[in-house]
């Protein structure tokens, strides 16, 4: 079954940085589009960046456009979120997810969440 | 930018009553982009409906989905207890952006 466990996150000081990531299992991770969405408490839903499968297409949010990174690493099937200069805005947990094949924009597969709480 | 607007903010119900949610787009969405996503407390956003109508796998059938253009609804039919939640409408029709609304909580009465 389809399993995204990620991992990273945690209390960083307004200006720095966290790197997060998104450990797959259960499908051919290399087939898939992958997406990082947050939620900041008690808010909804954004969806921050997306990479497609061979990385030729990224998208970032204006909100974290110069600021994250997404990557990958097909062969570890891992997903990726550089954050810099972060911001107390940025607070909120942080989800990776898979689309529903072939929609990579109906997030089907979710994983738990990991928290990233930016403060002085 | 499409923004999508869901109303109302709150829902009170009560289980076995009929709840129906809205989801209107600032600009016209194709049904194949507009999902529907339920989230309980602590949890875990869940895939409700995709395709605008199409149920995703696990949900059960009191759960439908409807609309075209600006105007999408999710229709619960019978309340279950299980079903109270916020609720968020999820458009990316608007390529390369996708946009969440702002979600719908469903509370019982």
């Amino acid at each position: 079954q389809v399993q995204l466990v990620e991992s990273g996150g945690g209390l960083v000081k307004p200006g720095g940085s966290l790197r997060l990531s998104c450990a797959a299992s259960g499908f051919t991770f290399s087939d898939y589009y992958m997406t990082w969405i947050r939620q900041a408490p008690g808010k909804g839903l954004e969806l921050v960046s997306y990479i497609s499968s061979s990385e030729s297409t990224i998208y970032y949010a204006d909100s974290v456009k110069g600021r994250f990174t997404i990557s990958r690493d097909n062969s570890k099937k891992s997903l990726y979120l550089q954050m810099n200069s972060l911001r107390a805005e940025d607070t909120a947990v942080y989800y990776c997810a898979r689309g529903l094949d072939p929609r990579w924009y109906v997030f089907a597969y979710w994983g738990q969440g990991t928290l990233v709480t930016v403060s002085s | 930018e499409i923004m999508l607007t869901q109303s109302p903010g709150t829902l009170s119900l009560s289980p076995g009553e009929r709840a129906t949610l809205s989801c209107r787009a600032s600009q016209s969405v194709s049904s194949n982009y507009l999902a529907w996503y339920q989230q309980n407390p602590g949890q875990t956003p869940r895939l409700v409906i995709y395709g605008a109508s199409t149920r995703a796998t696990g949900i059960p059938d009191r759960f439908s989905g409807s609309g075209s253009e600006t105007d999408f609804t999710l229709t619960i039919s019978r309340l279950e207890p299980e079903d109270f939640a916020v609720y968020y409408c999820q458009q990316c029709g608007d390529s390369p952006m996708c946009s969440f609304g702002q979600g719908t909580k469903l509370e019982i009465k």
